[in-house]
């Protein structure tokens, strides 16, 4: 099955500046990559997402990049703001035809004012 | 509000007992999964349907078991409870489509086993 690494697990960031996750995954086939928010108390949010056939997709101050040939994909948070600060999660399909999404272990990202 | 129902929100229970938590997916969804997350753990999958067949099972105990019903809610039973069984449990639920992946999730149910 699909394994999904991400890192850092704690990121720390003053207020405005960047923060950015990383994560790999292995099956080649994936083609599909989202990323979820979650504050405390609350579900995952779906925040942004990629397909395989882009490189890059930005939404406002939140941008995922994708490299296929290194099998990693990265969330950029650019202009960070104390309301980022949550738990970032990414995810990669599973093989097969169900589908289900293997998600890493999660970036605990603190944005100090 | 996400559009995913989950109930009850809290739950407090003894070792040994049984349980049903309960999701409602998102209208026109046929897709509905089951995580479990536990204290610094990630979002561990336990099993899919889809339009009521399972269609995918992960890392579920057999002590736990689901379905997913006519009317697209699902639950998922959790019997001869023990205390590692606390944790917050999440249904997601998706269209279900060959190329649809976007999951939503529900706020949760958080188990405590006492």
């Amino acid at each position: 099955g699909e394994n999904v690494e991400q890192h850092p697990s704690t990121l720390s960031v003053q207020e405005g500046d960047s923060a950015v996750i990383k994560c790999t995954y292995s099956d080649s086939a994936s083609n599909y990559f989202p990323w979820y928010k979650q504050e405390l108390g609350k579900g995952p949010q779906l925040i942004i997402d990629i397909r395989s056939n882009v490189g890059e997709k930005k939404d406002q101050r939140i941008a995922v990049t994708l490299n296929k040939t290194a099998k990693h994909f990265s969330l950029h948070i650019t202009e960070t703001q104390p309301e980022d600060s949550a738990v970032y999660f990414c995810a990669a399909p599973s093989a097969g035809s169900a589908r289900q999404l293997t998600f890493g272990s999660g970036t605990q990202l603190t944005v100090l004012p | 509000d996400s559009g995913v129902t989950q109930t009850p929100k809290h739950l407090i229970t003894a070792t040994g007992q049984r349980v049903t938590l309960r999701c409602s997916p998102r209208s026109g969804d046929l897709s509905v999964y089951w995580y479990q997350q536990s204290l610094d753990q990630g979002l561990q999958f336990l099993i899919q349907y889809y339009n009521g067949e399972e269609r995918a099972k992960g890392n579920i105990l057999e002590r736990f078991s689901a379905q997913q019903f006519p009317d697209l809610h699902s639950e998922l039973n959790l019997s001869s409870l023990e205390l590692g069984d606390s944790a917050l449990y999440f249904c997601a639920s998706s269209a279900g489509g060959r190329q649809s992946y976007g999951y939503t999730f529900g706020s949760g149910t958080r188990l405590t086993v006492v």
